[in-house]
């Protein structure tokens, strides 16, 4: 089946610090890959997307690339700050099969000062 | 252009109980998915409705089921409430939902719903 995989958090890092989330993935299928965002309170909120392999996406200074040798998604920012705390999803989405991710488990993340 | 509202945003219901829960999508979608949220289970897919049927479907209970009205808009309802109900339920909309990276979806803030 299609599944998700995220390192277990929390993360905790000091402001400026490097970010890695790792996330792999099983698929049958074509996946897009995703990573949401979700800020305490709130809903998610796409950060970035790759709809095949080699893709990068990338948005506010975060990167993922989309690996299909390793079937690896992870996400990356240089430098964190405050702001980025908050919990992140790695997704799936197979085509031809509507509108259904499957997330990973999530991994929050805090960023001290 | 309105995102995409989940009312209410939060409900307390006591076991045996049912609840009804409605999401309007961003306007111009046609798809809506519910999600449900807990922090054992995470994210779970619930359903997605397209042109008021239903085109996907998780692996839930009957007791949670849904609907999709000629205007999008989507509610879903649960009935005989257990205490694992309670969750965080989200709904997403996208323009056709077919599966396409293109096609995103968007979240509402979701509506927290305590089982007693």
């Amino acid at each position: 089946g299609n599944s998700v995989t995220q390192m277990e958090g929390p993360v905790t890092l000091s402001e400026e610090a490097f970010l890695t989330i790792n996330c792999t993935y099983t698929a049958t299928g074509y996946p897009s890959l995703f990573w949401y965002v979700q800020y305490p309170g709130e809903g998610l909120q796409l950060l970035l997307k790759a709809t095949k392999a080699d893709d990068k996406g990338s948005n506010k200074g975060f990167e993922a690339t989309y690996r299909k040798e390793t079937t690896s998604f992870h996400l990356e920012k240089g430098s964190v700050q405050v702001s980025d705390s908050a919990v992140y999803f790695c997704a799936l989405l197979i085509y031809n099969q509507g509108g259904k991710l499957i997330f990973g488990q999530g991994t929050e993340l805090s960023v001290k000062p | 252009k309105a995102g995409v509202t989940q009312t209410p945003r939060y409900l307390i219901k006591t076991r045996g109980q049912q609840v009804t829960l409605s999401c309007s999508p961003i306007s111009g979608h046609r798809s809506v998915s519910w999600y449900q949220q807990t922090p054992g289970q995470g994210l779970q897919f619930l359903f997605e409705y397209f042109s008021e049927t239903q085109r996907n479907k998780g692996n839930f209970p009957g007791r949670f089921s849904g609907r999709q009205f000629s205007n999008s808009r989507s509610e879903m309802n649960v009935s005989t409430l257990e205490l694992g109900d309670s969750a965080l339920y989200l709904c997403a909309s996208s323009l056709e939902g077919r599966g396409l990276a293109e096609d995103e979806q968007f979240f509402g803030p979701g509506t927290r719903l305590t089982v007693l």
